[in-house]
């Protein structure tokens, strides 16, 4: 298996614009994760779905972010409207049940 | 509320120096305590799964031992090569839910 695919890898956007993180967990895991991570405040957990369906949501920020995950193959993390302090590295993971969580090699968001 | 503190922050050791790591945590119905290590530019990488309170992993170097309100990483004569992040993280009651502590930074010098 490829691993956990996650695109794009770095992703530079002007304040207000759109930004869409994309992600393919590992084939067969039942759980993915969504993070961020800062100098600041490490590793923080956005949003997590087990079996497609969003089970906790409480980490997002604000508004601003939505998550989906339409099938069991991809996911999304949207920022609307994206502001400098949402900059960045997002990585998304997954997991086959509550065992070792896999994780991507994350997108670098830079919000100018 | 649940949390996970990692100590020290940073780390600097010589070559062949052993230290350890330390994981303190706080969770409801712990479900697991992982150890994973990142380094620069990269995702963090599995290292290790302890469940119960007495239990030991060993990786080359790294052991990792876990008591019922904290965790060790016990690195042996390390080498540059174990320069990294060393996260832990614990797995909270039956939601899967994975809260990550702070991470210490090793630095290893020749």
């Amino acid at each position: 298996d490829a691993g956990v695919i996650q695109s794009p890898r770095h992703e530079v956007t002007e304040m207000g614009q759109e930004v869409t993180l994309r992600c393919k967990p590992i084939s067969g895991h039942d759980y993915l994760f969504w993070y961020r991570q800062t100098m600041m405040r490490g590793l923080e957990l956005l949003i997590y779905f087990n079996n497609n369906v969003p089970i906790d949501d409480s980490g997002m920020p604000e508004d601003r972010f939505s998550a989906k995950m339409p099938n069991a193959s991809f996911s999304t993390l949207k920022i609307q409207p994206s502001e400098p302090r949402d900059s960045a590295v997002y990585f998304c993971a997954s997991s086959l049940g509550i065992q070792k969580a896999f994780f991507g090699q994350g997108t670098r968001l830079t919000v100018v | 509320e649940d949390q996970v503190t990692q100590s020290p922050e940073a780390l600097r050791l010589q070559e062949g120096e052993s230290s350890s790591l330390n994981c303190s945590y706080t969770v409801s119905g712990l479900r697991g305590l992982f150890w994973y290590r990142q380094d620069p530019g990269k995702g963090p990488e599995f290292l290790f799964t302890l469940y119960s309170a007495g239990e030991e992993k060993e990786k080359e170097r790294l052991k990792a031992t876990l008591t019922k309100k904290e965790s060790f990483l016990h690195i042996t004569a390390p080498k540059p090569e174990d320069s990294a992040t060393y996260l832990c993280a614990a797995n909270s009651g039956n939601t899967g839910k994975l809260i990550f502590g702070q991470g210490t930074t090793l630095q290893v010098k020749p």
